[in-house]
């Protein structure tokens, strides 16, 4: 089963931030926190990755509170192209990716 | 072109044929991953291969039969497959077997749909 907990649905504004959350209470301090996006009937895409620290790439920011017990992927300028599936995924050596439903983010013109 | 190539994109089968999707990576990793995307369903895992050797099956019928002849090939070979199997297949690699500082990297997935 998978370790997090999102909603299932989001809908943001194009040009405004898209903040997706993300539980993960039961988090252990060796496990990384990923973010993938799939767009309709293509392979998941990889965002960005985190321990402990924010993260902030070409992609996104990865806000992770400081108990990690849960996180906020934050895309700054929502364009149409970033409607997707976006699943955040808790991952730790010798473990495999197990994904949930994730959140179906509609960017609106 | 994620450096995981998959063939072919599109399949349509019968019930009693014999056909195999083909997974190539050119990332140097070392383990690859079967994954099924059924209809509005999550990714579900169904084979793991790490340096060449099957790590993990997660109870998929004998119809579906994995192969890994070296760490850039994989290969899952379809027999008398049923209509539910229809789904998006899909694979994926990654360095020593776990996502680490890479993560897993997908391919762009096989469709198959059985008739």
């Amino acid at each position: 089963d998978a370790k997090t907990t999102q909603p299932p649905s989001m809908d943001c504004a194009e040009g405004r931030a898209a903040n997706l959350p993300c539980n993960h209470s039961t988090i252990s301090g060796n496990e990384y926190v990923y973010w993938y996006r799939q767009i309709h009937s293509q392979g998941p895409q990889y965002i960005i990755h985190g321990l402990k620290n924010n993260e902030t790439n070409e992609m996104a920011s990865l806000i992770i509170t400081e108990d990690r017990k849960s996180s906020t992927l934050i895309l700054p300028h929502a364009t149409l192209r970033d409607t997707a599936v976006y699943y955040c995924i808790v991952n730790g050596y010798g473990q495999n990716f197990v994904f949930g439903p994730g959140t179906r983010l509609s960017v609106l013109p | 072109e994620t450096g995981v190539t998959q063939t072919p994109r599109h399949l349509v089968m019968g019930m009693t044929n014999k056909k195999s999707l083909k997974c190539e990576q050119h990332l140097g990793h070392n383990a690859m991953y079967w994954y099924k995307q059924s209809a509005k369903k999550p990714l579900e895992l169904m084979f793991v291969y790490s340096l060449e050797e099957r790590v993990e099956n997660n109870s998929v019928p004998s119809r579906f039969s994995p192969e890994c002849p070296n760490s850039s090939h994989l290969f899952l070979h379809l027999h008398t497959l049923q209509p539910e199997d229809s789904a998006l297949y899909l694979c994926a690699s990654s360095q020593e077997g776990w996502a680490g500082f890479y993560g897993y990297t997908f391919g762009s997935g096989t469709r198959l749909t059985v008739v």
